[in-house]
């Protein structure tokens, strides 16, 4: 069973535009929330993280958006550049004590110049 | 240098052989994991360890087997290679806390024939 859940597996937009990449999760214990980047022939790199207890958190262009009722998360990406052409990835952990992370499988973002 | 580092960075081996797969660390980090990445699968959690006296399965123990010989080193085996076990490898580390952020090396691609 998925716990994370990142339903488009790619989006395209127009450079200066906006990006939204979507993740939902199912498990109500999870109260801490990351997005990584990944390029090609690279390891994944921590982008930006919220906790549960607030419900946006901005750095720079990215700014992470949390509902918890609706068990969902956003990350925006204003103004977006080519170089912003990656998958991210949306994780979660719990607050069990193992910190383990959960990963969704990735968007592939193209930004187009 | 990078933080995390893991060797080799590719590997083609035949079905059936012994592989090892290395990953160091110059973080000071206690946490350690290993990941494997496969197309549309995102990333899955094989085994992690918090110190050096932990070793814990992951998602998708079966076929791996790790060793912790040092807070800075932690290596993935695959005792007999099978074809489906072709994927990215990624080593990560966390410092001990609620919610840490996980740090990856550059990754292995190894292909199984």
């Amino acid at each position: 069973d998925q716990q994370v859940k990142q339903n488009s597996p790619s989006l395209s937009v127009q450079e200066g535009r906006i990006s939204i990449l979507n993740c939902d999760y199912t498990n109500s214990m999870f109260d801490y929330f990351l997005w990584y980047k990944k390029y090609p022939a690279e390891g994944p790199t921590f982008l930006i993280s919220i906790s549960s207890i607030k419900d946006k958190n901005e750095d720079g262009r990215f700014t992470v958006f949390l509902n918890k009722s609706a068990k969902h998360l956003s990350l925006h990406i204003v103004p977006s550049q080519p170089g912003d052409s990656a998958v991210y990835f949306c994780a979660a952990s719990g607050r069990s004590g193992s910190e383990k992370l959960v990963f969704g499988k990735g968007t592939k973002l193209t930004v187009n110049p | 240098d990078a933080d995390v580092t893991q060797t080799p960075r590719n590997r083609i081996t035949k079905t059936g052989k012994r592989i090892m797969l290395e990953c160091s660390q110059t973080k000071g980090h206690d946490r350690m994991y290993w990941y494997r990445q496969d197309p549309g699968l995102g990333l899955r959690l094989i085994y992690y360890s918090f110190d050096v006296k932990d070793i814990n399965k992951g998602e998708i123990s079966d076929g791996y087997s790790v060793s912790r010989q040092a807070q800075a080193k932690f290596s993935l085996s695959l005792e007999s290679a099978i074809p489906n076990q072709t994927a990215l490898y990624f080593c990560a580390t966390s410092d001990s806390g609620l919610g840490d952020t996980q740090y990856f090396g550059p990754g292995t691609r190894l292909t199984v024939l």
